[in-house]
């Protein structure tokens, strides 16, 4: 089965910096790859994703781009505010119109420094 | 637009007993999965309804079952719990297309479930 690896667990940056978390996944079928933003005592919260057809997607502050020979995706937060402080985790699945249960990273602790 | 609602937010339950958590799917909704999420882990994927039945699950143990019913809500019942059951259970909806991919899955803030 899929498996994914996420880096760094925590993540230090100042306020108006940018952050990069990284994932890489195991299952060259994997075509659908979203992040999710978990905040304290709530479910995740989809915040950008990307299928296996482009290499780059970018909404506002936060991009995530798609490297598929070399299996990993990254997400990109520019211009960090205290409010993007969450714990962050990737995700990857076969998504083809049937089930698509997703594997998730162990999820990247961002603390937005003020 | 109303999003995906879980009921109870916390419960407590002793080892051996049985459990029935609730869910509500977003309006527009087809599809329902749910996820276990240990402290400080990712969630894992325990299964996936679309139609009232399983359409795909992960590494659990058949005491995981569920049920999908007509209005797209669903039920978790995990039977003779074990103290390692203790977690955040979540659920989420997606629209099924079909063909082609599904739509993004949208999670509830789950329920809390303590096995003591």
């Amino acid at each position: 089965g899929e498996n994914v690896e996420q880096h760094p667990s925590t993540l230090s940056v100042q306020e108006g910096d940018s952050a990069v978390i990284k994932c890489t996944y195991s299952d060259s079928a994997s075509n659908y790859f979203p992040w999710y933003k978990q905040e304290l005592g709530k479910g995740p919260q989809l915040i950008i994703d990307i299928r296996s057809n482009v290499g780059e997607k970018k909404d506002q502050r936060i991009a995530v781009t798609l490297n598929k020979t070399a299996k990993h995706f990254s997400l990109h937060i520019t211009e960090t505010q205290p409010e993007d402080s969450a714990v962050y985790f990737c995700a990857a699945t076969y998504s083809g119109g049937g089930a698509d249960g997703l594997t998730f990273g162990k999820g990247t602790h961002l603390i937005i420094q003020p | 637009e109303t999003g995906v609602t879980q009921s109870p937010t916390h419960l407590i339950k002793t080892r051996g007993q049985q459990v029935t958590l609730r869910c509500s799917s977003q309006s527009g909704h087809n599809t329902v999965s749910w996820y276990q999420q240990a402290l400080g882990q990712g969630p894992q994927f325990i299964f996936q309804y679309y139609r009232e039945e399983e359409n795909g699950r992960g590494n659990f143990p058949p005491r995981f079952s569920g049920l999908q019913f007509p209005n797209y809500s669903s039920e978790l019942n995990v039977n003779a719990l074990e103290l390692d059951d203790s977690a955040l259970y979540l659920c989420a909806s997606s629209g099924r297309r079909g063909q082609g991919y599904n739509s993004p899955l949208h999670f509830g803030n789950g329920t809390r479930l303590t096995v003591t």
